[in-house]
């Protein structure tokens, strides 16, 4: 079964500063993975997804996250966070099959500070 | 822009007062799913339609119902909200046929109940 571990609740950061998410992940088969975004009050916006093609995986707004095997993790960094990124992040992983089931992580808070 | 609407944006109801919330999509996917957010959880999945095919989550209450009339437009039913059911509706889609790993979120409806 497919399971996903975001490890940080809450990220607090200063305006310019990198940003770090952490993201484990358990699949009994090659996944599909994602980071998805939520600002307040609003849907769930899609950073990035990565599948199989390139370890790196490049997304909007400045984001990337690298899957790693061998660790079974999926952070997703930015080199320079803005205060509009403040925000709910979702790592979730793909169940699989036919139609894919969204496995989510609890989600981490990022508070950016100026 | 190809996207996913939810209206209304806001909704409020009585208790016990049948509610209807709407879902419109321009992406053309064949899958639209419903999810319930509440506040500080992550997204959970009600059900999903294939097509016309219907398919319910096991622990989804029977006091949630949907309905898909077309390719387009899918609703969610709240025969008779409890105060626990105030929470965030999303809706989804994706394409079975082309990407069927990626789901892509309306804005959310925020269902209030008195």
């Amino acid at each position: 079964a497919q399971s996903v571990t975001q490890l940080d609740s809450h990220v607090s950061v200063s305006e310019g500063t990198p940003v770090l998410l952490r993201c484990n992940y358990s699949s009994s088969y090659s996944p599909s993975l994602f980071w998805y975004v939520q600002h307040p009050n609003k849907g769930l916006q899609l950073l990035l997804k990565y599948t199989s093609a390139a370890t790196l995986v490049k997304g909007i707004n400045g984001f990337e996250a690298e899957f790693k095997k061998s660790e079974t993790s999926f952070h997703l960094t930015k080199p320079s966070a803005h205060m509009s990124d403040a925000a709910e992040y979702f790592c979730v992983v793909s169940s699989g099959g036919g139609y894919n089931k969204l496995i989510f992580g609890a989600g981490t808070r990022l508070a950016v500070h100026p | 822009d190809a996207m996913v609407i939810q209206n209304p944006r806001y909704q409020v109801t009585q208790f016990g007062k049948p509610v209807t919330l709407s879902c419109s999509q321009t992406l053309n996917h064949n899958v639209m799913y419903w999810y319930q957010q509440k506040s500080s959880q992550a997204p959970k999945l009600l059900f999903h339609y294939y097509d016309k095919d219907f398919n319910n989550e096991a622990d989804t209450p029977d006091n949630f119902q949907s309905r898909r009339p077309n390719t387009s437009f899918c609703f969610l039913d709240i025969r008779s909200p409890g105060l626990g059911d105030a929470a965030m509706y999303l809706c989804a889609t994706s394409s079975r046929d082309r990407d069927p790993d990626t789901q892509y979120f309306g804005p959310g409806t925020r269902l209030t109940v008195l």
